[in-house]
Parts: structure tokens; sequence; C-alpha cells
């Protein structure tokens, strides 16, 4: 079953910060976390395992409640860059490359 | 550089005509994904590969989909006859998956994606 993003779309200025969430209603190990512009292919931004850390580089990072199966991606002092579609996908399973599941999207839009 | 590459990036065709779309993906990855992109659907996954074995093609419309992988530098996705309702765009992702239950890459890496219109 399809993750649940939300919000379906948010539109922020430069500088502000925005959360993404990502909510399942399995059992999850894992929470993939991608980046897609408009007519590109989605690019990795971070993973997160059950058990693991919180994960973040730069203003981007993410969380893991494995309890609720849900992951939050925060985005800090946002910048024009980071406008695009996110997705999470999530998988149920360890092991590498297994199949994920992609939620819908949230589509962030940052004006100037 | 290690990036996945995908053959044809456009394709416009009529229906009816077969379409085959090609993927080569990072040199030493063994897992394989094909995935189709819409306004509508998302993301879906069509097929999945293991060290060029199909895991999971139950994605796939079986009557005029298939999912091969002649070597483990070619995966192939062929649609024949082609209805407009394919048109969309097809991404091949792949990734490292190890023996036992953890290692690896862990995530996958998405191609560049073919955009498919079918008239």
């Amino acid at each position: 079953q399809q993750p649940v993003q939300s919000p379906q779309a948010v539109i922020l200025r430069e500088g502000e910060d925005a959360v993404i969430n990502c909510s399942s209603s399995k059992a999850l190990y894992s929470v993939h976390w991608y980046r897609q512009k408009h007519g590109e292919a989605p690019v990795f931004l971070m993973i997160l395992l059950k058990g693991g850390e919180q994960k973040g580089h730069d203003k981007i990072s993410a969380s893991f409640n494995e309890k609720k199966q849900q992951s939050s991606l925060y985005l800090t002092a946002s910048q024009l860059s980071y406008s695009g579609t996110y997705f999470c996908g999530t998988g149920t399973l360890p092991g590498s490359a297994r199949q994920l599941t992609f939620g819908s999207g949230t589509q962030l839009t940052v004006l100037p | 550089d290690a990036r996945v590459t995908q053959t044809p990036r456009h394709k416009v065709t009529e229906m009816g005509q077969e379409v085959t779309m090609r993927c080569q993906p990072i040199l030493g990855h063994n897992t394989v994904f094909w995935y189709r992109q819409t306004m509508m659907q998302g993301l879906e996954l069509l097929a999945y590969f293991r060290n060029r074995a199909p895991l999971d093609d139950s994605g796939m419309p079986k009557d005029r989909f298939s999912a091969e992988m002649p070597d483990a530098t070619l995966a192939t996705l062929k649609i024949q006859p082609s209805e407009p309702r394919d048109s969309a765009v097809y991404f091949c992702a792949s990734g490292l998956s190890l023996s036992g239950t953890s290692g690896g890459t862990e995530t996958q890496y998405f191609g560049p994606g073919t955009r498919l219109l079918v008239l």
C-alpha cells in the first residue's frame, strides 16, 4: 500500500522552513527520500533505516519514527534550488535495493 | 561519475507499434527496476530483477509488456503493441544487493528516463 505524503503542495519564500511528512500503514524497515525536478529523474537525498539515527546534510534533514511508521523531511532556510517534487519511498524488508513503494509526492515551490 | 543510462530519451510512436527501451545499470549493480511515472498514478513499479533474474513483474501488463536482462549491463523493456494509455515516462533504476539480508547500496539510483508518447 502506498505511503501517504503531506502536504500535497507547499509554497514558501526563500529562507523559510518546510516539513514534509510520510506515513505508512505497514511496519517499515527503511524510508528513502528523493527529489525530482520537472522533466528530470528522481535524485536520492537520504535513507533512514530502522534503528538508525536521524540523517541530515547541509540544511536538509529527516527523522524516522519507527513506532508510528512515519518519517519527516525538514528543509531549513530553503533555497530556490530546493524547488521540486519530494517523494518518500518505503521498504518493509532489510537488504539492499529491495522493492520500494513510493508516495504520491509533495510539490515544493520556493519563491524569491 | 557512475550513472544509469537509458535510451532513447524520447520516443513518439503510433498505436500498435513496438517500443523497446534500454537501460544500462551502474557498473557493479546487480538489481534493476523498471518504473512508469504518470501524473495520475505517480511512480509505479513494473518489474524488478536481481542478478538478471526477474523477481517481480506483477506490476506489468503481461499481454503487451515484457522485460529482460540479456546480460548484466543491459536491461530492456518492450511494449508490443503499444497503446495511447502507455504514454508515460519510464524510469530504470539500479542498486547493489549483497547476499544475506543487509548490505549493499540500500537504495536505488534512477536513470534519466524515456519519455514515451503513443499517438
